[in-house]
């Protein structure tokens, strides 16, 4: 069984700090996915990382997929009250079960 | 396009009873996913169905069951309801089986199932 771990489990910051988070399997993903979850409703999917090595960016946010395709991490520039929230990493849909990672619960205060 | 809606939104229920909710994903989908996500907690893996077949389930007793119909549609029932069962049900949609990956899933807003 693919096990995901993120770390940290909590991160609180002061606006316009940066940060990262990390998404680590046993195994190689096919691909990756990052979501973000707001309390009480459903995850909002953010990206979706393919090939190794891949970088994509979605405004202050930088997804990167680890050569190797076992790791991912998300970095957050500048982070604002609007980043907090829960972020999910999961492996690719359609695969083996759809496991999500434990999460990385981020709280920016102003 | 209509996203993946989940039916109803909050659902209260007394301990023993039955729950039944329902999923209808994106149009195209055919593989729907099942999570329950405890208060404060991440999400762990209930049920995947795909082209109207369970494909697998997570580690959760036999009165979690659930089925797919022929439109993709989907249904979660909750048997001999227990308070630990308290929790937002979450269902997910994807395209299914892609070879080489990539797809991408999405999710409804839940269901909030509170047994009293």
């Amino acid at each position: 069984t693919q096990l995901l771990e993120q770390s940290p489990q909590f991160l609180s910051i002061q606006e316009g700090e940066n940060l990262t988070v990390y998404c680590n399997s046993s195994s190689v993903f096919s691909s990756l996915q990052w979501y973000r979850q707001e309390p009480g409703e459903g995850p909002v999917l953010l990206v979706t990382v393919v090939t190794g090595g891949e970088v994509k960016k979605l405004k202050r946010l930088t997804f990167q997929f680890g050569d190797a395709r076992k790791d991912s991490s998300l970095h957050i520039t500048a982070a604002q009250p609007g980043d907090t929230g829960l972020y999910l990493c999961a492996q690719a849909p359609g695969t083996y079960k759809y496991i999500f990672g434990t999460g990385t619960r981020l709280k920016v205060l102003a | 396009e209509a996203g993946v809606t989940q039916s109803p939104t909050h659902l209260i229920k007394t301990r023993g009873q039955q729950a039944t909710l329902r999923c209808s994903p994106i149009s195209g989908h055919t593989s729907v996913y099942w999570y329950q996500q405890a208060l404060g907690l991440g999400l762990q893996f209930l049920l995947w169905y795909d082209e109207g077949e369970e494909r697998n389930r997570g580690n959760f007793p036999p009165r979690f069951s659930g089925r797919q119909f022929p439109n993709y549609s989907s249904e979660l029932n909750v048997n001999a309801l227990e308070l630990e069962d308290s929790a937002l049900y979450l269902c997910a949609s994807s395209p299914g089986k892609v070879v080489g990956g990539g797809t991408s899933a999405f999710f409804g807003q839940g269901t909030r199932l509170t047994v009293v």
